[in-house]
């Protein structure tokens, strides 16, 4: 098993609709969990970071963390179409973060 | 505050040819990472420094990879000899050492290896 993994293929959601984007993982002792957005032909820039079980809420952005099921998800609220981008999870351990493959999302008008 | 900045951001080359990517971190950053990015294998880390020195370079493909660090605001990747199947893109980042929350990537350096 990789150890980030988001299986998704790309999401189309309508414009205020709710985004849901999960990622598992393998490292059971990794701590810090965090979700990038990259925007075509940029590069990732850092929107949420997690830390302990339950929600965290960012604006219009909510990471939800399960150590226990070992997943990371987000919740993306009232959907824009600047929110069409992927979406990559990323976990630290082994003294480095780990990427999963990234999820596209596609916010229609 | 200028940000992580790469050169070239576009590079394109015969198979065989050498290859050097350059990067410039965060001032006051003292850790560095070497990324690639494809659509097959996603992002994946190269190889990282702490104060000037690699630390893990376990994601280094191959000996045709090489990694430089001569001093705080200077780095390199060298590919040689380059094939088409390096073609990626390469991303430096920096970060302040134990906050990984704060590591900052540079805007990447598109390489297609014909």
């Amino acid at each position: 098993q990789k150890e980030v993994e988001q299986n998704s293929g790309p999401l189309s959601v309508p414009e205020g609709a709710i985004a849901s984007l999960n990622c598992t993982y393998s490292d059971r002792v990794s701590q810090s969990f965090f979700w990038y957005r990259q925007y075509s032909g940029k590069s990732p820039e850092l929107i949420m970071s997690i830390y302990s079980n339950g929600d965290k809420e960012d604006g219009r952005f909510t990471a939800q963390l399960n150590k226990a099921s070992q997943y990371v998800s987000l919740l993306i609220r009232d959907s824009q179409p600047s929110d069409s981008a992927t979406y990559l999870c990323a976990l630290y351990g082994n003294n480095r973060l780990a990427f999963g493959k990234g999820n596209q999302v596609v916010v229609i008008p | 505050d200028a940000g992580v900045i790469q050169s070239p951001r576009h590079e394109v080359t015969e198979m065989g040819q050498e290859v050097t990517l350059r990067c410039k971190p965060i001032s006051g950053h003292n850790s560095l990472f070497w990324y690639r990015q494809t659509m097959m294998r996603g992002l994946e880390l190269l190889i990282y420094f702490n104060n000037n020195v690699p630390i893990d370079d376990s994601g280094m493909p191959e000996d045709r990879f090489s990694a430089k660090m001569p001093n705080a605001s200077f780095s390199t990747l060298k590919i040689q000899p380059s094939e088409p199947r390096d073609s990626a893109v390469y991303f430096c980042a920096s970060r302040r050492a134990g906050l990984w929350e704060t590591q900052y990537f540079g805007p990447g350096t598109r390489l297609l290896v014909l």
